[in-house]
């Protein structure tokens, strides 16, 4: 079976540009988050989203959204491209939303910001 | 404010030997913790969880301990093997809500 598939794998935008990432969860998962794994540190916690619904925002701006998509894929919207953007970005899919469910993640789209 | 903290950024042992990576958290709402495996240019791969109602979980040459009262948890890898060699980050979850809280990760070298 697939895994998590993200795309793109690397992406290159200027300062103040709009980015979309997209994300496939393994399939039958129903929840899908995403993070931001900045270097030398731990991924951040951004969204996490189950059967269409947000249930959940870590501490980021409102330059960041998301969505989820009737068949459970999902895409991460950044506005306004700031040098701090620049990242890698990570996508988790869970069988369900509840306690211990393990996140299983994509291996990510690399973002920089010139 | 660091909710999930691994103190050691790197860790070098024998091939053959035990590697012991440590986690502490300072949420007392967390009752899930998770240890992801990181390879350079791969995403997280999960290892090992453990829910807080147990102390110890074991699936092959891994284990968890959970000890509450001291807000820490450990990662065993018995025998160790150079393909261990890879970034080890602890999660937790809890407090109400799902997401996973992240260490900023211990970097395992296992010498041949």
């Amino acid at each position: 079976d697939a895994g998590v598939t993200q795309s793109p794998t690397h992406l290159i935008k200027t300062r103040g540009q709009h980015v979309t990432l997209r994300c496939s969860p393994i399939s039958g998962h129903k929840s899908v988050s995403w993070y931001q794994q900045v270097l030398g540190q731990g991924p951040q916690f951004i969204f996490q989203y189950y059967e269409k619904e947000e249930r959940g925002r870590g501490n980021f701006p409102d330059r960041f959204s998301a969505r989820q998509f009737p068949n459970y894929s999902s895409e991460l919207n950044v506005n306004a491209l700031l040098l701090g953007d620049s990242a890698l970005y990570l996508c988790a899919s869970s069988l369900e939303q509840g306690w211990n469910q393990p996140q299983h993640f994509g291996d990510g789209t690399r973002l920089s910001i010139l | 404010d660091q909710q999930v903290k691994q103190n050691s950024p790197s860790l070098s042992v024998q091939e053959g030997r035990i590697s012991i990576l440590n986690c502490d958290y300072t949420n007392s709402m967390f009752d899930y913790f998770l240890w992801y495996k990181k390879y350079p240019a791969e995403g997280p791969t999960f290892l090992i969880s453990i829910s807080s109602i147990k102390d110890k979980n074991e699936d092959g040459r891994f284990t968890v301990f959970l000890n509450k009262s001291a807000k820490h948890l450990s990662l065993h890898i018995v025998p160790s093997q150079p393909g261990d060699s890879a970034v080890y980050f602890c999660a937790a979850s809890g407090a109400g809500r799902r997401a996973l809280t992240f260490g900023s990760g211990t970097r395992l070298q296992v010498q041949p």
